[in-house]
């Protein structure tokens, strides 16, 4: 079967660094794309790998190793604002998004 | 932010009752998504458009059914709404279907069945 990996929940100080790891098994690959999602809001776009490396996108980050199926998001500097939940969706081979349960990420002063 | 809005963004139905919800897009995207979203889950692929009347089921497509007779609207239908089928609805949109196809998502409409 197909299947995505994320903690259910982390907690960060405001200013400080978070990781937030996603393992993934699916049939195929043909990319991973990191949602965030604010409480009672629509999931908004925030990277896209598709192949090994790191991506940098501002005070985000992701990065992703196919070998080991596994990709992280990295934010930095966080804010108040950064308290949502984080999505992490593998593209199988049929192009159809497999989604993980998400990540509710809260922040504190 | 894309046009995508989604009606009724609030719903209280009674089980055995069919449902209607509609989405509706001014991007004149070609790829169009139905999601449910439930607590511990991920979001969940119910329905997809790939064009004027060419759908097809996802994962999770059994009690429910789509029609899209125009580029701007994809409409779900819950025949006969079950206790099961209380979630969150969401609605996607894709300008294209493969391997980059940053998916843009309506505000969601909230569904419960009693």
């Amino acid at each position: 079967g197909q299947n995505i990996d994320q903690p259910t929940e982390m907690t960060a100080t405001e200013g400080a660094i978070v990781q937030i790891n996603c393992t993934y098994q699916t049939s195929g690959f043909n990319g991973l794309f990191w949602y965030q999602q604010h409480a009672g809001e629509a999931p908004t776009f925030l990277s896209y790998n598709v192949l090994d490396g790191l991506e940098e996108k501002g005070r985000f980050s992701s990065f992703l190793s196919r070998s080991k199926g596994y990709s992280y998001l990295l934010l930095k500097e966080l804010q108040m604002k950064d308290s949502a939940s984080y999505l992490c969706a593998v593209l199988d081979s049929n192009y159809q998004l497999i989604w993980g349960a998400g990540t509710k990420l809260i922040i504190k002063p | 932010d894309a046009g995508i809005t989604q009606s009724p963004r609030h719903k209280v139905t009674e089980t055995g009752t069919p449902v209607t919800l509609r989405c509706h897009q001014t991007e004149n995207h070609r790829y169009m998504y139905w999601y449910r979203q439930d607590p511990g889950h991920g979001l969940r692929l119910i329905h997809y458009s790939y064009g004027v009347k060419d759908t097809d089921k996802g994962e999770v497509s059994d009690g429910y059914s789509v029609s899209r007779s125009k580029t701007e609207d994809f409409l779900l239908t819950l025949e006969s709404a079950t206790s099961s089928q209380t979630s969150v609805y969401f609605c996607a949109i894709s300008e294209v279907g493969g391997s980059y196809n940053e998916q843009f998502f309506g505000p969601g409409t909230r569904l419960t069945v009693l």
